[in-house]
């Protein structure tokens, strides 16, 4: 089955504490990106990867870091969380511009 | 930054009725889609509509496209109580997808 799956689906941690969360798809798109998402904020993008080894910032990239060694993963980290970064946070993925993307399940994560 | 704003916030209705939820957007764009949120979980694609097509069926969903009033309409016609979701348009331009504070629709049986 053609999906983005994410990991963990919750995830509770103190502040400082770094943490990843994986993505992986199986579709071979080239385009990946991490959006959160936040009551009265909508959906904000904060990194997106056009293809292995090329990522670019999104509007909320301030406490996040991206790698994306191979085209399949594309994993979230949060070096130091601080509970501003409490959120529910998307994967998604795409064959480029002009496809629709292909969302993963979602991760809440709460930083006390 | 939110480049699609819909309307209305919020629409309840009775199943069978049909349910209209419009998106306008500030700058140029390469395409808009719709996509369906079910409470908490991830977004799923409805339908993507070029810049230059102005109209676009998919089962009982239409969507059209007005660029020049850079605006979109999502139609959903004989509306089921399934349809319960929050609907959000996105706008691309060809790096990323900008989307909308969404509808939220309420469809009662």
């Amino acid at each position: 089955e053609a999906q983005v799956t994410q990991n963990p689906r919750y995830l509770i941690t103190v502040t400082g504490k770094k943490l990843t969360v994986t993505c992986s798809q199986n579709m071979n798109h080239e385009y990946m990106s991490w959006y959160r998402q936040d009551p009265g904020l909508g959906l904000r993008q904060i990194y997106y990867s056009m293809n292995v080894e090329v990522t670019d910032k999104g509007d909320v990239p301030e406490g996040y870091k991206v790698s994306r060694k191979e085209k399949r993963n594309f994993p979230l980290i949060l070096e130091s969380p601080s509970p501003n970064q409490t959120s529910l946070y998307f994967c998604a993925s795409s064959f480029g511009g002009g496809w629709g993307y292909t969302f993963g399940s979602g991760t809440r994560l709460t930083v006390v | 930054s939110q480049q699609g704003e819909e309307d209305p916030q919020a629409l309840s209705i009775q199943e069978g009725e049909n349910a209209t939820m419009n998106c306008s957007y500030k700058t140029s764009i390469n395409n808009l889609q719709w996509y369906r949120q079910n409470s908490g979980r991830g977004l799923v694609h409805l339908i993507l509509i070029r810049s230059n097509e102005r109209e676009k069926h998919s089962g009982r969903l239409r969507v059209t496209l007005d660029t020049s009033k850079k605006s979109s309409s999502l139609l959903i016609t004989a509306s089921r109580a399934a349809d319960t979701a929050s609907y959000f348009c996105a706008t691309d331009n060809g790096n990323k997808l900008v989307f909308g504070a969404g509808t939220i629709l309420r469809v009662k049986s």
